[in-house]
């Protein structure tokens, strides 16, 4: 199985702050690579999909990079609503794979 | 309006089959462009991947689930479905639907449904 190392695990940030996630692939998955956000409660919402695409409705501030290993997601100055898990995802081979998660927590 | 309803028995029992349905609207189960999955998630803990399949019925399993888990779909009523037999407690999670485009990942989520196993 591709291994998804997801960092940090969790994130303390104010209103406002400019955050990183990274996620590392345990070998290459080209951009198959898509990003969500998680709220209590609820399911899982993609935010970026192929690495750095903004998924349609999805906020300007959150933006994705990366291709083969190394995937980041940026979200540029955090607003009250993003405060969540965020989740890394890939879907270049099977069984498809999860990050382990970062929780994002209001500083 | 994509809509994905995940109904089933919210308690199963230690060594019974979980059986779950997710009923589609808003989209044709059968369109080319997207195959159709289940992920769940342990109470507190990440995601996990169990099976996709598409329409013709090319099914994918996670290896670490594959002996228990059959996943079919029934385009007559455009609904998916997930069976997990053998069930322990270590199985109590939310079950999702979901949507995958071919290239393109998950691209949409049911509201998801509690499972526990208990006796």
């Amino acid at each position: 199985d591709i291994q998804m190392t997801q960092s940090p695990s969790s994130l303390s940030a104010s209103v406002g702050d400019r955050v990183t996630i990274t996620c590392r692939a345990s070998q290459g998955i080209r951009n198959d690579l898509g990003w969500y956000q998680q709220k209590p409660g609820k399911a899982p919402k993609r935010l970026i999909y192929a690495a750095s695409s903004l998924q349609s409705g999805v906020p300007s501030r959150f933006s994705g990079s990366g291709s083969g290993t190394e995937f980041t997601l940026t979200i540029s100055s955090l607003q009250p609503e993003d405060f969540a898990t965020y989740y890394c995802l890939q879907h270049n081979t099977y069984p498809y794979t999860f990050g382990q998660g970062t929780k994002l927590e209001i500083k | 309006q994509l809509q994905l309803q995940e109904s089933g028995p919210g308690l199963v029992k230690p060594s019974e089959t979980l059986s779950l349905t997710c009923i589609v609207s808003g989209d044709p189960i059968s369109r080319s462009s997207h195959y159709w999955g289940w992920i769940r998630q342990s109470p507190g803990k990440g995601l996990e991947w169990i099976g996709s399949i598409y329409y013709s019925g090319n099914t994918y399993y996670n290896p670490s689930l594959k002996s228990r888990v059959t996943i079919s779909v029934e385009t007559s009523k455009n609904q998916c479905s997930l069976r997990l037999s053998s069930v322990t407690a270590a199985d109590t999670a939310v079950y999702y639907c979901t949507r995958l485009g071919i290239l393109t990942g998950i691209d949409f989520w049911g509201q998801g449904t509690l499972v526990t196993v208990s006796s």
